[in-house]
């Protein structure tokens, strides 16, 4: 089965500086996707970036990108110039394009010192 | 639109109570998903459909049962609630070429 492991149950990151978080996942699939989502306290759970296991260019959206290590089967994200508003869980998550579900990590809380 | 929608957003129940769990979504989605999320735990699968009158079980299905009549509605059952299904229930749906999935706001039910 597979799984997701995030080692980082919480994080802190002064404003305007880059933190990243640690994603890794076991499965024996070669054809996958990969997510991070963000929830705030509102409880949202926000899209924040993905990225298919096929392409080997590395996804980024604004300040947020990722360095995917397919073989060593890690999915960090990397969130530049921190800003208070980015406080917030980050759950990173893995599915299948014939699976039906997505596999969640446990989250990393990520705390922003202004 | 309004996307993915949850009914209600808070929830006190007494052990053994019934009530169900609306989601509705409005981008056409033939995939429905509904997950609890447990402190530590991430969120795990609940039940989920791969379009309407279709259903099957997730990871935790024990004590619950979900429909699907309605291609934009799927329904969350408790027949009898316990003290461990306190918790935040989300639903959430998908493009079925899409994996990305779109989440509802949560509903945060106390079983007493």
């Amino acid at each position: 089965a597979q799984t997701v492991t995030q080692s980082q149950p919480e994080m802190s990151v002064q404003e305007a500086e880059t933190v990243t978080l640690s994603c890794t996942y076991d499965t024996s699939e070669s054809d996958y996707y990969l997510f991070w989502y963000k929830q705030p306290p509102s409880r949202q759970m926000i899209l924040v970036i993905r990225q298919e296991a096929y392409k080997q260019q590395n996804a980024t959206e604004n300040r947020f990108s990722v360095n995917f290590q397919k073989a060593a089967k890690s999915f960090s994200l990397k969130i530049s110039d921190s800003q208070l508003g980015d406080a917030a869980m980050y759950f990173c998550a893995y599915g299948t394009s014939y699976g039906n579900k997505l596999v969640f990590g446990a989250g990393t809380i990520l705390r922003v010192k202004s | 639109n309004a996307g993915v929608t949850q009914t209600p957003k808070f929830r006190v129940l007494k052990t053994g109570q019934s009530m169900t769990l609306l989601c509705a979504q409005d981008m056409n989605h033939e995939y429905m998903y509904w997950y609890r999320q447990d402190p530590g735990m991430g969120l795990r699968l609940i039940h989920y459909s791969v379009g309407e009158g279709t259903t099957a079980k997730g990871e935790v299905p024990d004590g619950y049962n979900v429909s699907r009549l309605k291609k934009q509605n799927f329904l969350l059952g408790l027949e009898s609630a316990a003290p461990s299904q306190t918790s935040v229930y989300f639903c959430a749906s998908r493009w079925d070429t899409r994996y990305e999935q779109f989440f509802g706001p949560g509903t945060r039910l106390t079983v007493l």
